[in-house]
Parts: structure tokens; C-alpha cells; sequence
């Protein structure tokens, strides 16, 4: 069965400081990953996505994750956050039946 | 485009009193699916549809039904409700199971007392 792992339920960072935010996934099949991001009080949004190709995937608002298939890993990245970027961050992994089973989310509080 | 609308946005209801969210998309998606947001525990699949008259169970099914007579809507009903049941729902949907991206309704907030 498929599954993610959000190591960090809640990261507080600097404004302009580096982040990363943790994500480990169980797959039994083809590995597809996702992070969606949730302002407050809005629904979900699709932030980037690894569905094949290249490990480092870039996505919007300066994110990027990378694909570690020898550690199951698809940790989340920016090099430089902005108190914009307070919101929670879901990993996702598509499951066998292409529904996509998320993580417990982790709070990202940007202070100034 | 609208994409996808829910209503209403806040509920409250008694314990054993039934209701119907409601979930319309204007974007011709096949795929449409009801998730239920707590606290700590992230979203989890209540029901999901691949297409009009077909409906299937997610992982926390019980307590709620689900029908797709058309491509467009895709309701959510609590049969009696329970405590256990407030929480945040989520309508989402995407053009086919398995699509590279979900798009996501806005949310209703139920409390049940």
C-alpha cells in the first residue's frame, strides 16, 4: 500500500532563511509525489509534482523538491522564504487506484 | 470558469440530523472526490466517482453516501450525524483518475453537537 510520512508537523523558520520540509513515501508501485500547499482558510493547491524524468523538480514560488528513490524521500525546498509562505504543506503519493493519499501536513510559520 | 464550488462554506447540526454538501464543477472532470481534513490527521478519502454513475469508498466511508447522476455535481450526504463527523470537507476534482492535479473546492465547515 501506498503511504507518506511528513516527519515535521510544524517548522518554524526567519524570513529570507532557507527551508526544507520533510516528506518519505511508501510505494508499491510506479512512484508518483506531490506537495500541495493550503493558505488559511482556502482549499488545496498543487505546488509541483515528480511524476518521471528529472529528480529535481522546480514548482511555483521558488520551490523545489527533490526525488531520492534510494532513501523513498521527496523532500520540499526554497532557499529563501517570505512570511507569504506561512501556510501547511501536504505530501502527497498517487495510490493504486490513482487517488492521491496525503500526509498529515506540516505548518510552516515564517516570522519576521 | 468557476472551477469547483461548494456549499455551504459553515454548518452546524445536531447529533442525528442529516444533510447534503454540496459540489459542482464547471470543468468536465470525470474524476471527483470528498475528503475530510482534522486536525494532525491530514486529508482522507470519504468517496470518490471516475464518472457519472459510478462511485466508489475511500478510506473513511462510513456514515456517508454519495451519488453522480451528472458529470457536474457531486454531492456528500451525512445519513445521522455524529460528533466524530465535525471536521472540514473538501470536494475535490481532477479531468481523470489519476490526473497530475487536483483542483480543490474551498471547504465546508461542519461542527454536529
Amino acid at each position: 500500500a501506498q503511504s507518506v510520512t511528513q516527519l515535521d508537523s510544524q517548522v518554524p523558520v526567519f524570513e529570507e532563511a532557507p527551508v526544507e520540509l520533510r516528506c518519505n513515501y511508501s510505494s508499491s508501485v510506479s512512484v508518483y509525489l506531490f506537495w500541495y500547499v493550503q493558505y488559511p482558510n482556502q482549499g488545496l493547491q498543487l505546488l509541483l509534482k515528480y511524476l518521471s524524468g528529472s529528480t529535481l523538480v522546480k514548482g511555483i514560488n521558488g520551490f523545489e523538491a527533490e526525488f531520492n528513490k534510494s532513501q523513498t524521500s521527496f523532500h520540499l525546498r526554497k532557499p529563501s522564504v517570505h512570511i507569504s509562505d506561512t501556510a501547511e504543506y501536504f505530501c502527497a503519493v498517487r495510490g493504486s487506484q490513482g487517488n492521491l493519499i496525503f500526509g498529515k501536513g506540516t505548518k510552516l510559520s515564517v516570522k519576521p | 470558469n468557476a472551477g469547483v464550488t461548494q456549499t455551504p462554506k459553515f454548518q452546524v447540526l445536531k447529533t442525528g440530523q442529516s444533510m447534503t454538501l454540496q459540489c459542482a464543477q464547471d470543468m468536465n472532470h470525470e474524476y471527483m472526490s470528498w475528503y475530510r481534513q482534522d486536525p494532525g490527521m491530514g486529508l482522507r478519502l470519504i468517496h470518490y466517482s471516475v464518472g457519472a454513475g459510478i462511485t466508489d469508498q475511500g478510506e473513511v466511508p462510513n456514515g456517508y453516501n454519495v451519488s453522480r447522476s451528472t458529470t457536474e455535481d457531486f454531492p456528500l450526504r451525512l445519513l445521522s450525524a455524529a460528533p466524530s463527523q465535525t471536521s472540514v470537507y473538501f470536494c475535490a476534482s481532477s479531468y481523470r483518475v489519476g490526473s497530475e492535479k487536483l483542483f480543490f473546492g474551498s471547504g465546508t465547515q461542519l461542527s454536529v453537537l
